[in-house]
């Protein structure tokens, strides 16, 4: 009930292009979803973060898309860069948990010219 | 953000030997610290939750007497990787919560821990 599945693995996505990253979660306690990014040799970095109150949260370049019904969650990049190459960490925690982060898988994008 | 400041980036010891890592919170006080292992390409694995002044709550698996933590002031947890073996190579990083009181954590740097 723990676990946060995150998909996929690895993506390569052209310059200029959408990178999309899902995750789905089944714990109902859950009431927050950050996205972290973290670089090789480096501590993770937090993106954005949404409550399932809100079905979108946009930063920037950075969208996230929330489902309720379904417990999924989406980080989309819009207009993806080589510097965006990274490791991206979807994560959730319940405010009961005393903010322990139960992390997804991780999802390895690189971005090409 | 609030900054986290994790010392040292890297580390090779000898197996056997005990290693240390501080945390530490710049620009805030952090009542809880939270610390992590991973492996590579792999995801972060909560060992134990710091708390000032407090003993540590560690999550199931981890051994408290292999990895000590003491978190002594609000702006310090140290973990004391102890008697370190080969195994225990990984990145290990801390955390601490925002201190504004909602939910977001702020991440160190993360350390590199070589065990020869």
């Amino acid at each position: 009930q723990q676990q946060v599945k995150q998909s996929p693995q690895s993506l390569i996505v052209q310059k200029g292009g959408i990178s999309i990253i899902n995750c789905a979660y089944e714990n109902t306690a859950f009431d927050y979803f950050p996205w972290y990014q973290q670089f090789p040799g480096k501590g993770p970095a937090l993106l954005i973060a949404i409550r399932p109150d809100v079905s979108e949260k946009k930063e920037g370049r950075f969208t996230i898309s929330f489902n309720k019904s379904a417990k999924q969650f989406s980080l989309h990049i819009m207009d993806s860069q080589p510097g965006d190459s990274a490791t991206y960490f979807c994560a959730a925690t319940s405010g009961g948990g005393g903010n322990k982060l139960t992390f997804g898988t991780g999802t390895q994008l690189k971005v090409e010219l | 953000g609030a900054v986290v400041s994790q010392h040292p980036s890297w580390v090779i010891c000898k197996s056997g030997t005990s290693v240390k890592i501080e945390c530490r919170s710049l620009d805030f006080q952090a009542t809880t610290m939270f610390w992590y292992r991973q492996f590579p390409k792999q995801s972060l694995m909560l060992m134990a939750t710091s708390n000032e002044g407090s003993k540590a709550t560690y999550e199931q698996g981890v051994e408290k007497d292999k990895f000590l933590i003491n978190h002594a002031s609000l702006t310090l947890s140290t973990l004391t990787v102890t008697s370190a073996h080969p195994e225990d190579s990984s990145f290990y990083i801390c955390s601490a919560r925002d201190p504004k009181g909602n939910e977001k954590l702020f991440f160190g740097s993360g350390t590199q821990l070589s065990v020869l």
